[in-house]
């Protein structure tokens, strides 16, 4: 069953320092998701692509963080500079393309990221 | 996107039915409902997906009356496995976009005991 990839699993930095997440969706899913969920909490849209081009990105925190997709296939998820309230799970999610579905998203194993 | 309300935890024994009903008082026409399952440390897995009226797979049923203003994930005979957070999201065919907002609730903790 195809899966979707993320690296790294875990991270740990320290604070002000630069991070970067990476995802592979499932191949032929248009839509990919970047979620962050902190503990106790559901998952938090941070931004949204169909194909290359950003869909949503109204919860990403602008000023630290940058999401690309340049061929609409894997992505990047970048905080820059970290801080600690950055710590929590980094999830990607990915779907097929919005035109054809309920947008049944499709997760992978997420990024722990802890900022010291 | 239509706004869910779901209990924040329940509990349950080995080998029970479990009900967890979602409340979604302004679902649109063209949304449909959809449940995951989430375990520590993963990300959630899709359960299942359905419109009106009752879907079935090997996991679990979905009710949805006929005013579509809640529905009820139906886990039969659940085991310690199945201790997980399940979410309810409402989503309209075609995905969200175009100003509709995927929000994803608390969810409901459900715990299974020995």
């Amino acid at each position: 069953e195809a899966e979707v990839a993320q690296s790294p699993r875990y991270k740990i930095t320290e604070k002000s320092q630069a991070v970067a997440f990476w995802c592979d969706p499932i191949s032929g899913h248009a839509t990919l998701y970047w979620y962050r969920q902190i503990l106790g909490q559901g998952p938090e849209l941070l931004v949204q692509f169909q194909d290359e081009s950003v869909v949503d990105d109204s919860q990403l925190p602008k000023d630290r963080f940058s999401a690309e997709r340049l061929k609409g296939v894997d992505s990047t998820l970048k905080i820059q500079p970290a801080e600690l309230g950055d710590s929590a799970m980094y999830l990607c999610a990915s779907s097929l393309p919005r035109t054809v579905s309920t947008d049944t998203q499709y997760f992978g194993p997420g990024t722990r990221l802890t900022v010291l | 996107l239509a706004k869910t309300t779901q209990p924040i935890s329940m509990d349950s024994y080995e080998g029970q039915e479990v009900n967890i009903t979602c409340s979604h008082n302004n679902i649109a026409t063209n949304d449909y409902i959809t449940w995951y399952q989430q375990f520590p440390s993963q990300g959630p897995r899709f359960i299942i997906q359905g419109y009106k009226t009752k879907v079935t797979n090997e996991v679990a049923s979905l009710f949805i009356p006929a005013d579509r203003k809640s529905s009820t994930l139906s886990l039969p005979r659940v085991s310690l496995s199945d201790t997980a957070v399940y979410y309810c999201l409402v989503l309209p065919y075609g995905g969200a976009g175009n100003n509709r907002k995927l929000i994803w609730g608390l969810g409901t903790s459900l715990a299974v005991n020995p």
